[in-house]
């Protein structure tokens, strides 16, 4: 258990529907990540939030959006959902968000599946 | 950009048989460099990481890996395989100057009787 909590484990819903993806870091880090594993495009890199403020941004979408709150727990928000946002999406959690030595700690991932 | 390339997709070796899994980064300079253990429907496991030092690394489940700069390769290696090591294992590189980890396409390992 890395301590790292996603929620909901999984989530199915329709085309042009909009979810949200719940991620709870571990104590006392204060960087979130969000990633997208799919088969076509493996594990990518979507989005860093540190300290409430975005770090830095990978290849996300425009219909996609992330905020981190004053607890540090972080929102994935999908939008107008299509067949191919089918992934797992995972959250991982740092110490810090600076450059330098610190570990990424991988949540269990939210599966989400749309229709 | 910096990329990672695992060369092999699936992998299969007898229990008790050594392992070598493959890994190609590239990246101007020396990056961090760690390996993940997934497990099926579980999250990323990290095994081991590389920042600098010494270039054989020892990381949780008795794995180690190697960098070797002149090759531009973090190979991971254990002794002796156990049933339970089935999984799909990534490598990843990290800038020093940045945050977001670059995966490779993953090796998916599987362990015969």
């Amino acid at each position: 258990d890395s301590g790292v909590t996603q929620t909901p484990k999984h989530l199915i819903t329709a085309t042009g529907q909009r979810v949200t993806l719940r991620c709870s870091p571990r104590s006392g880090d204060l960087s979130v990540y969000w990633y997208q594993q799919s088969l076509d495009q493996g594990l990518q890199f979507l989005i860093q939030y540190y300290n409430g403020e975005e770090r830095a941004k990978g290849n996300i979408l425009e219909r996609f959006s992330a905020q981190q709150f004053p607890d540090l727990h972080s929102e994935l928000n999908l939008s107008s959902l299509e067949l191919g946002d089918s992934a797992l999406y995972f959250c991982a959690s740092s110490e810090t968000g600076l450059a330098g030595v610190n570990e990424q700690f991988f949540g269990p991932g939210t599966r989400l599946t749309v229709l | 950009a910096q990329s990672v390339t695992q060369p092999d997709i699936h992998i299969t070796v007898s229990e008790g048989a050594s392992l070598e899994l493959r890994c190609n980064y590239s990246y101007g300079a020396t990056p961090y460099l760690f390996w993940y253990v997934q497990s099926p429907g579980q999250g990323l496991q990290l095994l081991l990481k590389y920042f600098s030092g010494d270039t054989l690394v020892q990381g949780i489940k008795g794995f180690e890996a190697e960098f070797k700069r002149s090759q531009s390769s973090f190979n991971l290696r254990k002794p002796s395989v156990h049933w339970s090591d089935a999984a799909e294992y990534f490598c990843a590189v990290r800038g020093r100057a940045g945050n977001m980890l670059t995966f490779g396409g993953g090796t998916r390992l599987m362990v015969k009787p």
